[in-house]
């Protein structure tokens, strides 16, 4: 079946050190993947995407490419910030699917 | 602007009542979902929606009902019979193409007490 899995979380940095936040995912075809981020107490925002292997999607600083080799799609900043403290979600689409699969979510508290 | 309308925002009711949330949408999209997410969880689909007129039930279905008698919206009734109904509900739509994002509303936020 498709899934997604996560870095378990939750995640705590001081301001302006490096995240790396861990996805990878089965697929049953060939995936869209996207990273979504929920700020408290509202609702989903996509981030960023990629729809094919070695694309790069980015987004506010944020990175993550599509590696079809090692089935991944690893979220990155080079610089968090205070406002980044969020919860972080992974996803995956398969072309004629109905439906996204998401990971579990990864909560990110960044400290100032 | 286009986007997705979730109201209202915060919403009580008594054990035993049923209660609708509401879901709007003005994107033109064909599909929408509705997600349950629980404090420390995830997202777990209850319904969702492909065409006007028909829905198909998710992981969670038992104890929510919901309608789709036009494009724009898609409400959903939590009724007396789920169990622990107290949650964070999500609703979402989506273009259908694979390379689109759904996009999400602001939630409403239920408590049973």
């Amino acid at each position: 079946g498709n899934s997604v899995t996560q870095m378990e979380g939750p995640v705590t940095l001081s301001e302006e050190a490096f995240l790396t936040i861990n996805c990878t995912y089965t697929a049953t075809g060939y995936p869209s993947l996207f990273w979504y981020v929920q700020y408290p107490g509202e609702g989903l925002q996509l981030l960023l995407k990629a729809t094919k292997a070695d694309d790069k999607g980015s987004n506010k600083g944020f990175e993550a490419t599509y590696r079809k080799e090692t089935t991944s799609f690893h979220l990155e900043k080079g610089s968090v910030q205070v406002s980044d403290s969020a919860v972080y979600f992974c996803a995956l689409i398969i072309q004629g699917a109905q439906k996204l699969v998401f990971g579990q979510g990864t909560r990110l508290t960044i400290n100032p | 602007d286009g986007g997705i309308t979730q109201s209202p925002k915060y919403l009580f009711r008594k054990e035993g009542q049923n209660v609708t949330l509401s879901c709007e949408q003005n994107l033109n999209h064909d599909a929408m979902y509705w997600y349950r997410q629980d404090p420390g969880q995830g997202l777990r689909l209850i319904y969702y929606s492909q065409i006007v007129n028909d829905f198909q039930k998710g992981d969670i279905a038992e104890g929510y009902s919901v309608s789709r008698e036009k494009k724009e919206s898609f409400p959903l009734t939590v009724t007396s019979a789920q169990k622990n109904p107290t949650a964070f509900y999500l609703c979402a739509s989506w273009a259908g193409l694979y390379n689109s994002p759904l996009h999400f509303g602001n939630g409403t936020r239920l408590t049973v007490t």
